[in-house]
Parts: structure tokens; sequence; C-alpha cells
């Protein structure tokens, strides 16, 4: 089965340095998503791409948060520098449109301290 | 502004019986509505969706109804399984790529 790929798993890190997520999409997915799950505000739209092109980043703390799609096999979210309100489970995913659903990763479980 | 609501946190069904997960959506643009279910450390894994057009999509033990006047949609399983414990996403989309998830119902089978 194919399958979306988000490393690390889990990231425990202090408060002011830098993080770095990762998400292979699915091949020939057109678009990724960034989630964060939380538990006050379930699931939250981060950013998404379409085509390796960003089209909404609405939902990011742009000060501290950035998301990028350098290829076609990579997405990454960046957080510089990091709170410990960021602590949370960011999720991926990658699909075809919204009729055929999405696959999401496994995530990311991140801790700031 | 939550644009999908969920508005029972959890619920609990009996082994066979059915279960009923609702969810509410305020924009009436939204033209695909999705149900994703979530296992505890894992990614939620897509289940069944339904589009504008449509008021009933089924797939096996899912059905997932579409009430667009009183903008409410359902998904119902029948029978429920131990499996199906898990917490349920309602989730929709406007112009077939954004999706919006509500906040989710944690569905518990008992024995």
């Amino acid at each position: 089965d194919a399958r979306v790929t988000q490393t690390p798993r889990d990231k425990v890190t202090e408060m002011g340095q830098e993080v770095t997520m990762r998400c292979q999409p699915i091949l020939g997915h057109n678009t990724v998503f960034w989630y964060r799950q939380t538990m006050m505000q379930g699931l939250e739209l981060l950013a998404y791409f379409r085509n390796r092109a960003p089209l909404d980043d609405s939902g990011m703390p742009k000060d501290r948060f950035s998301a990028e799609m350098p290829d076609a096999t990579l997405a990454t979210l960046k957080i510089q520098p990091s709170e410990p309100r960021d602590s949370a489970v960011y999720f991926c995913a990658s699909g075809l449109g919204a009729p055929y659903g999405y696959t999401f990763g496994s995530g990311t479980r991140l801790t700031v301290v | 502004d939550q644009q999908v609501k969920q508005n029972s946190p959890s619920l609990s069904v009996q082994e066979g019986r059915i279960s009923i997960l609702n969810c509410d959506y305020t924009n009436s643009m939204f033209d695909y509505f999705l149900w994703y279910k979530k296992y505890p450390a894992e990614g939620p894994t897509f289940l069944i969706s339904i589009s504008s057009i449509k008021d009933k999509n089924e797939d096996g033990r899912f059905t997932v109804f579409l009430n667009k006047s009183a903008k409410h949609l359902s998904l119902h399983i029948v029978p429920s399984q131990p499996g199906d414990s898990a917490v349920y996403f309602c989730a929709a989309s406007a112009g077939g790529d954004k999706i919006i998830f509500g906040k989710g119902t944690r569905l518990h089978i008992l024995p």
C-alpha cells in the first residue's frame, strides 16, 4: 500500500530551538497538506500546496512557522523559534482532491519543553 | 468560527447495534463531505465521502446521509463492531481541495 511518510515520529526539543518536520507524499499526489492536532482545536489546517505551489498558509503563525515543498517528494514544516504552545501532533496528508479523500501520515508528535 | 461542528464529544453503542454520528456545517458553499476514522497514535483514515448533489452514499457497513436544507450529515455504522471504536472526524470541502475538519466524536463500542 502506498503511504505518506513523516519523520521524525517523535520530537522533544527545548523552547527556542528550531524544529523541522518532513513529509514524503504519495507519488503522483498533487495536493499536500499540513495539519496540527491539539486537544482543544481538533485538526487545524496549517498550510497546503497544489503542484508544489503554496495555496493557503493562513492557518500558520507566520512569524515562526514556514512550509515549503522543495520538490515533489518532500514537504517540510519548520518552526523557529519553537514554543511550548507548539506542542501537538503534526500531520501531513496528500491526495488528488477532496472527492477522493486524502491519505494521512502517522504524524510527528512534537513536545516543546 | 467553526464551520464544521460535531457536537457530541463521545458516543457509546452496544456491539451489533447501529452507531449514528452527527455533523453540522455552516458554509453553504461546501460541496463535498468526508468522514475519517482515527485510532490512537495513527493518522486519520479516509472512510467515505458524499457529494452535495447526493443525499446518501453507502459503502459496506458505512452509510452517509446528507440533509442540505438542514446543513446536517450523519454517518451510520451497521452493525457496530469492536474495531469501530475510534475517533470519527467529519470534514467538508468547498471547491474540491482544502478540507475543514470538525473536532471529532469518540465512539466506544461496548461488548
